[in-house]
């Protein structure tokens, strides 16, 4: 149980197009799902909380305008890049909480601008 | 604020022992969650300490001590495929939902 998944798992756009990111819960209702970016040989960086029916809140230094979360469903979070630039390109993972502490993390996008 | 701190790169030996430590300063502090990551793959749970003690779980252990805001991470019997990062990540509650933090990573290389 408590799987997650994304998509695409992997992308590559132009610059200055939008990128949509799928994040899906796929045997349990996601109350909570986390958006997370990680540049190479570092960390996990949290970019934006959301709440089913609810805006995202988003960590200080990112960009609401240009990183777009929808939670549109207990199964579904979005993500879209919008306006992406090559230094957007990055790893992208989501991960989805029930009514607990655990979270469960999908397996990642990796995102390429050129 | 909020600091985690882990050393950056670590070696050790097959079927050795190492420890992994992890240093947090937070308010709201809910618990402590130790992941391993393989390169290009999201993280993998391995342990979450809520109270002070040890967690021991096969191979792998992990302390914490509240006190001092300290936890460790304690993996045995190395094996090669334990090459990976190890990531601590703290809980705070916050604004009514809680947050992961997480720690910067600690890159374990593990030697024949």
């Amino acid at each position: 149980g408590a799987v997650v998944s994304q998509h695409p798992s992997r992308v590559i756009c132009k610059s200055g197009t939008s990128v949509k990111i799928e994040c899906r819960s796929l045997d349990f209702q996601a109350t909570t799902m986390f958006w997370y970016r990680q540049f190479p040989k570092q960390s996990l960086m949290l970019m934006a909380t959301s709440n089913e029916g609810s805006k995202a809140t988003y960590e200080q230094g990112v960009e609401k305008d240009k990183f777009l979360i929808n939670h549109a469903s207990l199964t579904l979070s979005t993500l879209t890049v919008t306006s992406a630039h090559p230094e957007d390109s990055s790893f992208y993972i989501c991960s989805a909480r029930e009514d607990n502490y655990e979270q469960y993390f999908g397996p990642g996008t990796r995102l390429t601008v050129t | 604020g909020q600091n985690i701190d882990q050393p950056t790169e670590m070696t050790a030996t097959e079927g050795a022992i190492v420890q992994i430590n992890c240093t947090y300063q937070t308010s709201g502090f809910n618990g402590l969650f130790w992941y391993q990551q393989h390169a290009g793959e999201a993280p993998t749970f391995l342990s979450y300490n809520v109270l002070d003690g040890l967690e021991e779980k096969g191979r792998f252990s992990s302390f914490l001590s509240r006190s001092k805001g300290y936890s460790y991470l304690l993996l045995k019997e190395l094996q090669m495929k334990d090459s990976a990062s190890y990531l601590c990540a703290v809980t705070r509650a916050t604004s009514g939902t809680y947050k992961y933090i997480f720690g910067t990573g600690t890159r374990l290389k593990v030697l024949a």
